[in-house]
């Protein structure tokens, strides 16, 4: 049972560019969060996707996007990118009948110099 | 406003000395409360989800326990493959629908050999 992937993971950008990241939910979830992590920090929730709508958002900029596929899997896109944007990037995947424990993926590690 | 506090942020134990980690959460009606492991540069990995003040869950040398304000992660007789970073984090049940975990900052774990 394949649980969460996320690709690339790793990713080089220079600021302004735009960048595009992947997840794959853990098998039967239908339900895909993403997180941003920085260095020494625990992870801050961006956006959650469900019915391929996003249902909820955290103090995020419009700068961050994201879409969720019929298949549930997911992408995160960020524009204009800042050297701030530089983080661990999560997807977590869950039930949302249940809402409870999430499952993360490895992570998408952004520099953007 | 929801917050999630850990202590301490760093902590180095011999092998074999026991301790516990603490987790005090503010949050407006608590749907569950989360513990992972988080490995340098990996995603964090599920290890217990609490429901209600009183409840504990164990798993090898863990112990979660869970009151109305905090939660203790107990960790008897650490091994070396016990260093990671542990984060606690929280669901609220309001507004309805909402599933975004609040992440602490997490305790940084070293177990000596």
């Amino acid at each position: 049972d394949a649980g969460v992937t996320q690709s690339p993971t790793h990713l080089i950008k220079t600021r302004g560019q735009q960048v595009t990241l992947r997840c794959s939910p853990k098998s039967g979830h239908d339900t895909v969060s993403w997180y941003q992590q920085a260095l020494g920090q625990g992870p801050q929730f961006i956006f959650q996707y469900y019915e391929e709508e996003e249902r909820q958002r955290g103090n995020f900029p419009d700068r961050f996007s994201g879409h969720q596929f019929p298949n549930y899997s997911s992408e995160l896109n960020v524009n204009a990118l800042l050297l701030g944007d530089s983080a661990l990037y999560l997807c977590a995947s869950s039930l949302f009948s249940k809402g409870t424990e999430a499952f993360f993926g490895q992570g998408t590690r952004l520099t953007v110099v | 406003e929801d917050q999630v506090t850990q202590s301490p942020e760093a902590l180095r134990l011999q092998e074999g000395e026991s301790s516990s980690l603490n987790c005090s959460y503010t949050v407006s009606g608590l749907r569950g409360l989360f513990w992972y492991r988080q490995d340098p540069g990996k995603g964090p990995e599920f290890l217990f989800t609490l429901y209600s003040a009183g409840e504990e869950k164990e798993k090898e040398r863990l112990k979660a326990t869970l009151t109305k304000k905090e939660s203790f992660l107990h960790i008897t007789a650490p091994k070396p493959e016990d260093s990671a970073t542990y984060l606690c984090a929280v669901q609220a049940r309001r507004p309805p629908g909402t599933y975004k975990y609040i992440f602490g900052t997490g305790t940084r774990l070293k177990v000596l050999a």
